[in-house]
């Protein structure tokens, strides 16, 4: 069975850096790109980037572009989605998803709360 | 970049009734990537269409899309109480993401 597995909720400070992460199973995680989605409160649906885990090509969203890390582990089938210094703007649900034919597979999300 | 732009907003119908939901390309796409997704509130968004008018695993047939180059339609046949959600359009070609803003399908 394919399973993005996503870490689990953060709170955090205006400044603070932080890394979540999303470890695939069931399947090759080499072999398809992994996307990351971020949903503030009661919006829409936003592509901050991509990557594909067997040679680490990765692409953003222009929007997120020098906002973000994208990354991936893959001897622990993990990618990884990472801020240097959050800002209260990233309190947002941020999901993981699997393309292939479409975006098949959803991690469950981690919520991100930045506050002071 | 190409931007998505779903329509209406937000649709109110009654259980039985039909849906069309509308997803315009600011420019031609291969509609081999696009897709189109449900979410529910608290829950992840689920694959509904791909290639523009194909149903993912599981879905039922109630659900269907179609469209080609800028202009694509996600039709619902007739609505269950559990469609009543929110839906996307999306393209992914290239591995570049873009996702529509959403439509709403409330129950009137």
């Amino acid at each position: 069975e394919v399973q993005l597995v996503q870490s689990g909720a953060e709170v955090k400070k205006p400044g603070e850096s932080l890394k979540i992460s999303c470890k695939g199973s069931g399947y090759s995680f080499t072999s398809y790109w992994i996307g990351w989605v971020r949903q503030m409160p009661g919006k829409g649906l936003e592509w901050m980037g991509i990557i594909y885990p067997g040679d680490s090509d990765t692409r953003y969203s222009p929007s997120f572009q020098g906002q973000v890390t994208i990354s991936a582990d893959k001897s622990i089938s993990t990618a990884y989605l990472q801020w240097s210094s959050l800002k209260a703007s990233d309190t947002a649900m941020y999901y993981c998803a699997r393309q292939y034919t479409g975006i098949d597979y959803w991690g469950q999300g981690t919520l991100v709360t930045v506050s002071s | 970049e190409i931007v998505l732009t779903q329509s209406p907003g937000t649709l109110s119908l009654s259980p039985g009734e039909r849906a069309t939901l509308s997803c315009r390309a600011s420019q031609s796409v291969n509609s081999r990537y696009l897709a189109w997704y449900q979410q529910k509130p608290g829950q992840a968004p689920r694959l509904l269409i791909y290639g523009a008018s194909s149903r993912a695993t599981g879905i039922p047939d109630r659900f269907s899309g179609s469209g080609s180059g800028t202009d694509f339609t996600l039709t619902i046949s007739r609505l269950e109480p559990e469609d009543f959600a929110v839906y996307y359009c999306q393209h992914y070609g290239s591995s570049l993401w873009t996702f529509g803003q959403g439509t709403k399908v409330e129950i009137k």
